[in-house]
């Protein structure tokens, strides 16, 4: 069974900084991992998708980088606002079928002025 | 552009009671998908459906029931609500290119 983990659980960081969150998952059959945001009482937002045959997206402000091998992805953050403040997920979908998006628990981001 | 909606937002129900939530979608999207978001627990796939005429079961199915009669519409239906089921619950349709697309949720509480 898939397993992904997000580390660090929350993070807490000035304004301007740089930062990396990391998602790794256990089965690297993947057809896709997908990035999102929540803010609190919200719904999810897609950030980023990254397609199996990809290693990477860039959205503004944001890279998303994607290693099967070793089962790891990064969301990279550049310059980071307080509107950043937000939980990110990252999603994993497995080839098996549609039945095998797995989430992560998210990492849990406040950027403070 | 409406996307993935949603209703109601938010609802009280009393142990026993049934209720629908309604999910609408204007993609044109075949796949549809009810999660259930608990603390601690992350999102869990309730069912989820292919097509107009085909559902399955996620990683959390009992007490849920859906339906789906069109391409835009999924509805969730519990049937006798239990305490267990307070949680938000979220429905969300994929893109061909494998996007998802989430509504703002619906936050139930039963008592």
């Amino acid at each position: 069974k898939q397993e992904v983990t997000q580390i660090p659980a929350a993070l807490s960081v000035p304004e301007g900084e740089n930062l990396v969150l990391n998602c790794s998952f256990t089965d690297s059959a993947i057809y896709n991992l997908q990035w999102f945001r929540q803010d609190p009482g919200k719904g999810l937002t897609s950030l980023l998708l990254i397609q199996s045959s990809q290693r990477e997206q860039t959205s503004g402000r944001l890279n998303a980088s994607l290693d099967k091998s070793s089962g790891r992805s990064t969301l990279y953050i550049a310059a980071s606002q307080p509107g950043d403040s937000a939980t990110y997920l990252c999603a994993v979908f497995a080839v098996t079928g549609y039945s095998t998006l797995t989430f992560g628990k998210g990492t849990m981001l406040l950027v403070s002025p | 552009n409406a996307g993935v909606t949603q209703t109601p937002k938010f609802q009280v129900l009393k142990t026993g009671q049934s209720m629908t939530l309604q999910c609408a979608q204007d993609m044109n999207h075949e796949y549809m998908s009810w999660y259930r978001q608990d603390p601690g627990m992350g999102l869990r796939l309730i069912h989820y459906s292919v097509g107009a005429g085909i559902t399955d079961q996620g990683e959390v199915p009992n007490g849920y029931n859906v339906s789906r009669s069109t391409t835009e519409d999924f509805p969730l239906r519990l049937l006798s609500a239990a305490p267990s089921q307070t949680s938000v619950y979220f429905c969300a349709s994929q893109g061909h290119n494998g996007e998802l697309f989430f509504g703002e949720g619906s936050r139930l509480t039963v008592l």
